[in-house]
């Protein structure tokens, strides 16, 4: 199984703040990585596929980078819509797999 | 709209067994693979298995967690996707989602790879004594 590591598990930020999230895959991904947002009592909602492309409707300050083994999510300037919990996936595999996430909360 | 809701939810025993349910309406359901994800209480998200479409001979994959227990199967003639949960553990205890596989690309068989585009609301699975 294609391990998945996220981090940091908690990022403490502010509004306005650029913030980064690096997801690493145990082998190489291509570029069959997604992001998802998810916020409590919630499904999570798809925002980034193929590593950068960003869903329809997903706000521009959403970006994401990276293939192989190694991705990133960035948030260009935070806004209180955007605390919440960040997942990465990849779906190089039949069996998909999901990072631990990452908990972005308000410092 | 795209969208899933689920039902079947509950407590349970360990050693029981639940079925949960899966309406889906607003896509063409019988062209996309099916999927299942669960989220234990506080923690994050863990595949749970898939069911592939009618090319695919309805074809099912599991996480080594649920396999030999749990079954997932779908009707196409009335849009919904099914998990049958035998044997159940405490260590199941979670919320259950279930989500439409947006295919992205094919692998070298021809089975597609995709993300979750839509999900259910989810359903809480608790197994206790």
């Amino acid at each position: 199984d294609i391990q998945m590591t996220q981090s940091p598990s908690t990022l403490s930020a502010s509004v306005g703040d650029r913030v980064t999230i690096t997801c690493r895959a145990s082998q190489s991904l291509n570029i069959w990585l997604a992001w998802y947002q998810q916020k409590p009592g919630k499904a999570p909602n798809l925002l980034i596929h193929r590593a950068s492309n960003l869903k329809s409707g997903v706000p521009s300050r959403f970006s994401g980078s990276g293939s192989g083994t190694e991705f990133t999510l960035t948030i260009s300037s935070l806004l209180p819509d955007d605390f919440a919990t960040y997942y990465c996936q990849q779906y190089y595999d039949s069996s998909p797999g999901f990072g631990q996430g990452t908990k972005v909360e308000i410092k | 709209e795209a969208q899933l809701v689920e039902s079947g939810g509950g407590l349970v025993q360990p050693g029981g067994s639940l079925r949960l349910s899966c309406a889906a309406s607003g896509f063409i359901f019988n062209h996309h693979y099916m999927d299942w994800v669960r989220q234990a209480p506080g923690k994050g998200l863990e595949w749970v298995g898939r069911i592939r479409t009618k090319d695919r001979s309805y074809s099912t994959q599991y996480a080594a967690s649920v396999k030999g227990r749990f079954t997932i199967s779908r009707d196409d003639s009335n849009n919904s996707v099914f998990l049958q949960m035998n044997s159940l553990k405490t260590e199941d205890t979670a919320v259950y989602y279930c989500a439409k596989v947006d295919g992205d690309y094919p692998d070298s068989d021809g089975d597609w790879r995709g993300v979750f585009d839509i999900w259910g609301q989810g359903s809480m699975v608790a197994v206790s004594s």
